[in-house]
C-alpha cells in the first residue's frame, strides 16, 4: 500500500518567506509525528497529532513554527519569516495508535528538505 | 528530559568482521527501535523492541534490550558493505507521545 508522502521533496526560499511543508499520512494511522533532521544529525521531534486530541507541541522551536492536521489525514507544518537556521530536511511519520498501549513503530515519509538563503 | 546516547557515532568496518553498537538511555521506556537511513533517504524502521530480553534478528543484523540496564545494542555479523548506512536508535516512554532519537551511529563497510 501507499506510505507517507511529502511535498515538496525540496524547497528553498529567501530568508524571511513563509512556507508550508505538507504530510500525507497512511491511511487508517491515526497518528502523525513531525521531525526536524539538520545536517549530519540526529532526528528532533516537533510536533504530534493523534485524532482528535489537542496536539503534543512542545517540540517546536518558537512561535514561527506551527501545524495544522485535518481529522486523521493531511498535515501543513508552517514557517514563518524563515530563517538560515530553518534549512534542515523535515520529515513526517505515521503510526497507528491503540489505546493505552502507546504508538507502534512510525513510518517516515521521504521528508521535504529546506533550504532558506 | 530523556537523553539517549548511541556509541560510536562512526564505525569504519571490513567486510565479514563482526561489531555491537550501543544505545543507551536515561530513563525508564517500554518500548525501543531501531532504524536505518542510507545517505540522502528518509528512515526504514528495522527492530521494534517491547520487553526486557528482546532479542530480534534480521539477516546479519540482531538487537536486544535489556531494560533494567536501559540498555540496547544492535550486533552486526559478517559485515558486508550493503549494511553502510547510519543507524538510529528511538525510545519511546509510557507517558510520552514521541520518540527521542539518538545521535545515530554512521556505519561504513570496507572492503
Amino acid at each position: 500500500g501507499a506510505g507517507v508522502s511529502q511535498s515538496p521533496s525540496n524547497k528553498v526560499t529567501e530568508k524571511g518567506k513563509d512556507v508550508e511543508l505538507r504530510c500525507d499520512p497512511i491511511s487508517g494511522h491515526t497518528a502523525l509525528y513531525w521531525y526536524r533532521q539538520r545536517l549530519g544529525q540526529g532526528l528532533e521531534f516537533l510536533i504530534y497529532f493523534q485524532g482528535n486530541s489537542a496536539p503534543d507541541k512542545s517540540g517546536l522551536p518558537s512561535d514561527r513554527f506551527s501545524a495544522e492536521r485535518t481529522g486523521e489525514s493531511v498535515s501543513t507544518l508552517t514557517i514563518q519569516r524563515t530563517q538560515q537556521e530553518d534549512s534542515a530536511v523535515y520529515l513526517c511519520a505515521s503510526s497507528f495508535v491503540r489505546y493505552r498501549t502507546g504508538p507502534y513503530e512510525q513510518y517516515f515519509g521521504p521528508g521535504t528538505r529546506l533550504t532558506v538563503t | 528530559e530523556l537523553k539517549v546516547e548511541q556509541n560510536p557515532l562512526f564505525l569504519s568496518m571490513q567486510e565479514g568482521k563482526n561489531y555491537t553498537i550501543y544505545c543507551n538511555y536515561s530513563t525508564t521506556s517500554d518500548r525501543l527501535y531501531w532504524y536505518r537511513q542510507d545517505p540522502g533517504k528518509s528512515l526504514e524502521s528495522l527492530f521494534v523492541l517491547l520487553s526486557n530480553g528482546a532479542v530480534k534478528q534480521e539477516g546479519r543484523l540482531m538487537a536486544s534490550l535489556d531494560t533494567k540496564a536501559r540498555l540496547s545494542t544492535l550486533h552486526i555479523t559478517a559485515a558486508v558493505h550493503d549494511l553502510s548506512a547510519t543507524y538510529f536508535c528511538a525510545v519511546h516512554t509510557g507517558t510520552a507521545s514521541k520518540l527521542t532519537f539518538g545521535t545515530g551511529t554512521r556505519l561504513q563497510v570496507t572492503l
